[in-house]
């Protein structure tokens, strides 16, 4: 079974509060991803890593930060929140397919 | 680069057969399928490598024509259970690193 935990399932948050959701996974995948995503709508890649120190920006530009400093831990920061920046957060982990954390819910006011 | 999807939106009675494609403009390595339900995330439903491989799983399967650039997923006499949001991923650079997806295909299967 497949174990990708994120935190907190929900933030609402206002404008200028730095925030950093969390994303964790046991099975030592190297690879791991960060989407944002819309209701209804298309996976927007944000961020990913390959491994330990390896980070590298999605196809979506972002204004949010990561690091990768242990295989298990993939934060992902936005130092300045907006409303622009409300959505649905998806972390994966991979090694051959990927697997889906249970996402982030903000909604910046 | 995106792959396209289609259709965009598919509505089905319980039982009925759908199609859904899944087409690159470039070299595809793999194509990978999964599908949403409203409020959750992304599930992995199958995999389809280069070589024109058809995998299944129940009354779900899929195919891949490496010479068209094209993947469909076939779910024959659906269930309620279907629907969803189905979304393809394509490798296209051969190193499964970063998949380029779809739009997504949005099932409804009604009683």
């Amino acid at each position: 079974e497949a174990d990708i935990y994120q935190t907190p399932r929900y933030l609402v948050i206002g404008t200028g509060k730095k925030i950093t959701l969390e994303c964790s996974q046991t099975m030592g995948h190297d690879k791991m991803y960060w989407y944002q995503q819309d209701p209804g709508m298309e996976l927007h890649l944000i961020h990913y890593s390959y491994g330990v120190n390896s980070t590298e920006k999605g196809d979506l530009s972002s204004e949010s930060t990561v690091s990768r400093i242990r295989t298990e831990h993939f934060p992902l920061t936005l130092e300045s929140a907006r409303p622009s920046h409300t959505s649905q957060y998806l972390c994966a982990s991979s090694e051959v397919m990927q697997y889906f954390g249970p996402g982030t819910r903000l909604t910046v006011t | 680069q995106q792959p396209v999807q289609s259709p965009q939106a598919v509505i089905l009675r319980e039982g009925e057969d759908a199609v859904i494609n899944c087409s690159s403009s470039k070299a595809l390595y793999s194509v990978h399928w999964y599908r949403q339900k409203h409020g959750e995330a992304p599930v992995f439903l199958m995999i389809l490598l280069k070589g024109g491989e058809q995998k299944g799983h129940e009354k779900i399967s899929a195919s891949f024509n490496e010479k068209k650039q094209q993947s469909s997923l076939y779910l024959t006499a659906s269930q309620l259970s279907y629907s969803g949001t189905y979304f393809c991923g394509t490798d296209n650079a051969g190193n499964n690193r970063k998949l380029i997806w779809g739009l997504g295909t949005s099932l409804a299967v009604n009683p």
